[in-house]
């Protein structure tokens, strides 16, 4: 069974400052991670995805992520906060097919941005 | 392509009343996932399509919930009789399997009220 842990449920940085948000996967087939953002009262929007190739994601907003395999980590890094990156953030994990597919979330992190 | 389209965008019932959620993946898309979120839970996965037909339905909490995907281009979650605790944001997502990563693609979400 594939599960996804996020480490703190909320993060608080200063404009400026850097965006560390970690997650952590489990999954018995090599996975494809991806991490969405949530703004208030909208869907989730897909920020980034790591599907085996390059194991440096970039992604949107200035947003990237660092699959590494021997940690079984995915965090989500972004050098420079914005106050518009006030959001909540979903790291997820999938088989990537076959004939059970499904996409796994983790609880969320809520990051907030002081002026 | 408009995305995934759910219908109403609120919902406020009193328990014990049938209530319908209605979701129009994207076109050309062939999985599509209800999930549930709440507070306590976060994003829950209550069921999942392929192709029309249900794949996974274990995340359904009790017969009160039913799904069905009558065709590709729309489904609907009921639930009879509705309770308080069914309060939450229902979200409806589809994705193309092959693209590299199964990207789904979230619609702005259902919130339910249950009085």
């Amino acid at each position: 069974a594939q599960s996804v842990t996020q480490l703190g449920s909320h993060v608080s940085v200063s404009e400026g400052a850097l965006v560390l948000l970690r997650c952590n996967y489990s999954s018995s087939v090599p996975p494809y991670l991806f991490w969405y953002v949530q703004y208030p009262n909208q869907g989730l929007q897909l920020l980034l995805k790591y599907t085996s190739a390059a194991t440096l994601v970039k992604g949107i907003n200035g947003f990237e992520a660092e699959f590494k395999k021997s940690e079984t980590s995915f965090h989500l890094t972004k050098p420079s906060a914005h106050m518009s990156d006030a959001a909540e953030y979903f790291c997820a994990v999938s088989d990537g097919g076959g004939s059970n597919y499904k996409l796994t979330f983790g609880k969320g992190t809520l990051l907030t941005v002081n002026p | 392509d408009a995305g995934v389209i759910q219908s109403p965008r609120h919902e406020v019932t009193e328990m014990g009343q049938e209530v319908t959620l209605r979701c129009k993946p994207i076109s050309g898309h062939d999985y599509l996932f209800w999930y549930r979120q709440t507070m306590m839970r976060g994003l829950e996965l209550l069921i999942y399509f392929n192709n029309n037909v249900p794949i996974d339905d274990s995340g359904m909490p009790e017969d009160r919930f039913s799904a069905k995907m009558p065709n590709a281009s729309f489904s609907t979650l009921k639930i009879q009789p509705s309770e308080p605790r069914d309060s939450a944001v229902y979200f409806c997502a589809s994705s193309l399997l092959g693209t590299g990563g199964t990207e789904a693609f979230f619609g702005q979400g259902t919130r339910l009220t249950v009085v």
